[in-house]
C-alpha cells in the first residue's frame, strides 16, 4: 500500500501567486482531510470531505483557499493569491470509517513557503 | 467546541527510562475517540495508540500506554524503556462520535538522552 500521496513535497512562491496542493487519498477510503500546520497555530483541520463532497470547510481560513475532490482517488487545495502567512506545512489524510474504526492516515505533508 | 490541552511543550527522558506526557480535553459528549499520534523530524504523523472512550480498559501497543480517566477527562501516555527512535513531537488529539474529524493538542516534543 503507498499511503496517501502528496504532491509537491516542498514549494517556494513568491506572494500573490496561485498555489496548488495535491492529494492521493489510500484507495478505498471514504473520508478526505486536508490540514494545516504552523508553530503559531499548532495543527488546524481545514475541510474534509466524504465520498468525495465537502463536509465541513469551517477551517478554511478565507475566500483564498478552495479545494475540490473531483473523484475518490483525488484532492486539490488551492491558494489564491498566496500570501507570506500562508507560510506553513499542509497535510493530506485520509479515512475509511466501518464499524467502530477510527483512523486517519496521513500524507508527508507539502511545506510551503511564500515569499 | 471541544479543546485538547497539551500542558507541557517539551519533556526529555534517558534512554530506557518510563516517560508519561499529559492531555486534558473538554467535551460534553459520552462517546468519542482519542488519540495520540507521533511525529518526528520527518514530519510524518504516524498513529501511536487508540482508545474508544466507552471502553474503561486502557489501551496498550507494546511499550505505549494509556491512562485514560473520563470523568476527569485526561488521556496520559506512558512510554515504557524509552528508546531513541521514539524522540519526536507527540499530539494528543480528539474525535467526536460522528463528527470524523481530528481536534488536536498543541504538542509535547519529547527529547531521548542517551
Amino acid at each position: 500500500d503507498a499511503g496517501v500521496i502528496q504532491s509537491p513535497r516542498h514549494e517556494v512562491t513568491e506572494m500573490g501567486q496561485e498555489v496548488t496542493l495535491r492529494c492521493k487519498p489510500i484507495s478505498g477510503h471514504d473520508y478526505l482531510f486536508w490540514y494545516r500546520q504552523t508553530m503559531m497555530r499548532g495543527l488546524e483541520l481545514l475541510i474534509y470531505f466524504n465520498n468525495n463532497v465537502p463536509i465541513d470547510d469551517s477551517g478554511m481560513p478565507e475566500d483564498r483557499f478552495s479545494a475540490k475532490m473531483p473523484n475518490a482517488s483525488f484532492s486539490t487545495l488551492k491558494i489564491q493569491p498566496s500570501e507570506p502567512r500562508d507560510s506553513a506545512v499542509y497535510f493530506c489524510a485520509s479515512s475509511l470509517h466501518r464499524g467502530l474504526l477510527h483512523e486517519q492516515f496521513f500524507g508527508p505533508g507539502t511545506r510551503l513557503t511564500v515569499l | 467546541a471541544q479543546t485538547v490541552t497539551q500542558s507541557q511543550p517539551e519533556m526529555s527522558v534517558q534512554e530506557a527510562e518510563t516517560v508519561t506526557l499529559s492531555c486534558t480535553y473538554d467535551t460534553s459528549e459520552s462517546d468519542y475517540y482519542l488519540f495520540w499520534y507521533k511525529q518526528p523530524p520527518s514530519r510524518q504523523m504516524i498513529l501511536v495508540i487508540r482508545q474508544e472512550a466507552y471502553k474503561q480498559q486502557n489501551a496498550t501497543e507494546n511499550r505505549f500506554s494509556v491512562n485514560f480517566q473520563k470523568a476527569a477527562k485526561s488521556f496520559s501516555l506512558k512510554i515504557s524503556d524509552s528508546q531513541l527512535g521514539d524522540a519526536a513531537m507527540y499530539f494528543c488529539a480528539f474525535e467526536g462520535q460522528g463528527a470524523q474529524k481530528l481536534v488536536f493538542g498543541q504538542g509535547t516534543r519529547l527529547t531521548i538522552n542517551p
